[in-house]
This record gives C-alpha cells, sequence and structure tokens, in this order.
C-alpha cells in the first residue's frame, strides 16, 4: 500500500477562517512533508517532519502551522490566509533516508482557493 | 547549489509515438538520488522511478527506460508507444544525499498524447 490520502479535495475559505488539512499515511513512513504548489510551477518544499518532529522549516509564514499529532498523520493548520495562499498543498511521506528507499510518496492534494 | 533542468516545456505526440524527456541536473554532492513523478489532472505526484548517485545501470520497465548518465549529468525519460494516459506532467527531481526530504524539482514537462 503506498496511499497518502489527504483531506478535503477542495477547501474554499475566506481570509478571516481557520481551516485544517489532514494527511494519513500507514506505510510506517516517519518522514512527512508539505508541499505548495502554484499553477503551472513545480511543488516547494514548505515543511519536513522527521519522526514526529520539525525537522524544517522553509521560511513559511506563520499563518501556515504544521502540525504531526503521530507518526501516521500530518495536519496543516490555516488562519488569516491571503488571496496568493491560493494553490495546491501536497503532502508526502518517506522512509528516513539512510534506513531505506528515499523516494517521496505524494498524496492527490487540497486545492485551496482563497477568498 | 542544487538545480534541476528540464529544457523542454511542452511536448506533442501521437499514440504509439515513442517520447524522451530530458533532464539534466547540478549538484556537488557524491551521493545523490534522481527521481522521476508524473502528476496527472488530478493533481496526484505519482513516484516513477529512483536512480542512486552510485548506481547507473539503466532500466527498462514495461514501457518506461530510463538513461542515466553521470558523465553528462543526465537522467531521461522514456516513454515506448505512447498512450492517450501518458498525458500529464512529468517532473525530473534531484534529492541530496545529506539533507533529509528535500527534493529539488525540474520546472515539468507537459506531455500531451493525441489518439
Amino acid at each position: 500500500d503506498t496511499e497518502v490520502t489527504q483531506t478535503p479535495k477542495h477547501l474554499v475559505m475566506g481570509m478571516t477562517n481557520k481551516k485544517s488539512l489532514k494527511c494519513e499515511q500507514h506505510m510506517g513512513h516517519r518522514a512527512m512533508y508539505w508541499y505548495k504548489q502554484k499553477a503551472k510551477k513545480p511543488p516547494e518544499l514548505m515543511f519536513v517532519y522527521s519522526y514526529e518532529k520539525l525537522s524544517i522549516n522553509e521560511s513559511v509564514p506563520s499563518r501556515f502551522s504544521p502540525e504531526c499529532p503521530n507518526s501516521s498523520l500530518l495536519n496543516l493548520h490555516l488562519h488569516a490566509l491571503q488571496p496568493e495562499d491560493s494553490a495546491l498543498y501536497l503532502c508526502a511521506s518517506s522512509q528516513v533516508k539512510r534506513a531505506g528507499a528515499p523516494e517521496a510518496f505524494f498524496g492527490q492534494g487540497t486545492r485551496l482557493t482563497v477568498v | 547549489a542544487q538545480k534541476v533542468t528540464q529544457a523542454q516545456t511542452e511536448i506533442s505526440v501521437v499514440e504509439k509515438e515513442d517520447v524522451t524527456l530530458d533532464c539534466v541536473y547540478e549538484t556537488r554532492d557524491t551521493t545523490y538520488y534522481l527521481f522521476w513523478y508524473k502528476q496527472p489532472p488530478s493533481g496526484e505526484l505519482v513516484f516513477l522511478i529512483r536512480r542512486n548517485s552510485f548506481d547507473e545501470q539503466n532500466e527498462i520497465s514495461g514501457r518506461y527506460s530510463w538513461n542515466f548518465q553521470k558523465s553528462t549529468s543526465s537522467f531521461n525519460f522514456t516513454i515506448t508507444a505512447s498512450q492517450v494516459v501518458d498525458s500529464a506532467v512529468y517532473f525530473c527531481a534531484l534529492g541530496r544525499g545529506s539533507t533529509l526530504g528535500r527534493l529539488y524539482f525540474g520546472r515539468g514537462t507537459q506531455l500531451t498524447v493525441w489518439p
């Protein structure tokens, strides 16, 4: 099973709303990631969690708040977003490098529109 | 610095034609990983292949084949007898041996296969 499940698939939110994106994997991976992808652009790394601890934050604005409650779940809490934050948000997971195959498996993403 | 270049922005072929997607990378690392991902309109990034920097063996898997050449820093991907379902954006990506999780993506190649 190489499945990463993201919910919701689509989300429209106002600039004053608070919402959360969820991601789940059951592959036993201990590294999980959030990427942001604008239209016709490659994905850009936002956050990396390793063993449920935040290991990389790519200088992401504080209106994006990640959380890793356990080894299978990854959340991205959203608050006071701007219209330019509208994008496809992709979750991914992988084995921790040097412990196995490093390829990341991605979910289908959440298409976020901020109005 | 790590960099991945996919010079082909868009490629159109007719079904059953062979098509090669080009990827050139830059890195000073001695240990690194190269990946190809496919992104259909649904948004999910589908992992296709990984090559380690120390493994230059090329491979054929069904209609897919890969040509990894360290001497020219290239990692090209060929689809034989293309099908309409192959239509997608294809991303080449570089992962460093030392930095957990970070993938450096090329800008992607939009492949359209016409019936």
